[in-house]
C-alpha cells in the first residue's frame, strides 16, 4: 500500500507568516490528494482537492501544489483562524490513506 | 443544505458488536459514494471502509476486514457500519463523509462534507 508522510509534524509560527506543509506518498499517486483542516473539537472539512483546486469558500491565502509524489499546502498569510491539524488524503484508489497530520499554532 | 448524522455509538465491551448509521438529506444519496473515517482520541484520521452508489464495489481498511460491514439502504438515505468483534483499539470518533462529486466508484473522489461524528467506547 502507498504510504503517506506529512513535514513537519507541527509547526508554530507568527500572524502573517507564510507556512508550508509538505505531504509525501510513497508512490506516485497523480493529483489524487485532498488537504482537510481540522480546528479543535471540530469536523475535518476539505480545504483542497486533486492537489490544487481549493474549495468554494475556503481563503485565498490557502494554496496547494504538487504532483507525483510530492506535495505543498501553503498559507500565505498566517491568521489566527488557521489553529487547527492539516492532513492531506490519497484518493486515487483505497486504501484511501490519509497523512499523519501537522498541527498549526501561533507563536 | 447537505446534512450527516450519525448515530449508534456507544460504550461496548471488548468482543462486543455495534452498528453505526449515517442519516443523509439535502442531496441525492443514492446517485454518491459514501465512507467512513474514524479518529481515536488525540490521534489522527483513519480511513475505515468506502462503498460505491449501488453497493457495487466496497472497499476496507486491512484492520477492519473481516469485522467490519459497510452497507446502504438507498430508499432510507441511510450508511451503515456494523463492528464486530471490537477490541479497544476500535475506540474513536466514527465519521461518515459523502464523496465530493458523482462518481461510478469511490476511488478518484475526495471526502466532502463531513458528518459530526459518533464516538464508540471499546472497554470492559
Amino acid at each position: 500500500d502507498i504510504q503517506m508522510t506529512q513535514s513537519p509534524s507541527s509547526l508554530s509560527a507568527s500572524v502573517g507568516d507564510r507556512v508550508t506543509i509538505s505531504c509525501r506518498a510513497s508512490q506516485g499517486i497523480s493529483d489524487y490528494l485532498a488537504w482537510y483542516q481540522q480546528k479543535p473539537g471540530k469536523v475535518p472539512t476539505l480545504l483542497i482537492s486533486a492537489a490544487s483546486t481549493l474549495q468554494s469558500g475556503v481563503p485565498s491565502r490557502f494554496s496547494g501544489s504538487g504532483s507525483g509524489t510530492d506535495f505543498t499546502l501553503t498559507i500565505s498569510s498566517l491568521q489566527p483562524e488557521d489553529v487547527a491539524t492539516y492532513y492531506c488524503q490519497k484518493y486515487n484508489g483505497a486504501p484511501f490513506t490519509f497523512g499523519p497530520g501537522t498541527k498549526v499554532d501561533i507563536k | 443544505e447537505v446534512q450527516l448524522e450519525e448515530s449508534g455509538g456507544g460504550l461496548v465491551k471488548p468482543g462486543g458488536s455495534l452498528r453505526l448509521s449515517c442519516a443523509a438529506s439535502g442531496f441525492m444519496f443514492s446517485s454518491y459514494s459514501m465512507n467512513w473515517v474514524r479518529q481515536a482520541p488525540g490521534k489522527g484520521l483513519e480511513w475505515v471502509s468506502s462503498i460505491s452508489s449501488g453497493s457495487s464495489y466496497i472497499y476496507y481498511a486491512d484492520s477492519m476486514k473481516g469485522r467490519f460491514t459497510i452497507s446502504r439502504d438507498n430508499a432510507k438515505n441511510s450508511l451503515y457500519l456494523q463492528m464486530n468483534s471490537l477490541r479497544a483499539e476500535d475506540t474513536a470518533v466514527y465519521y461518515c463523509a459523502r464523496t465530493g462529486r458523482i462518481a461510478a466508484r469511490p476511488d478518484g473522489v475526495w471526502f466532502d462534507p463531513w458528518g459530526q461524528g459518533t464516538l464508540v467506547t471499546v472497554s470492559s
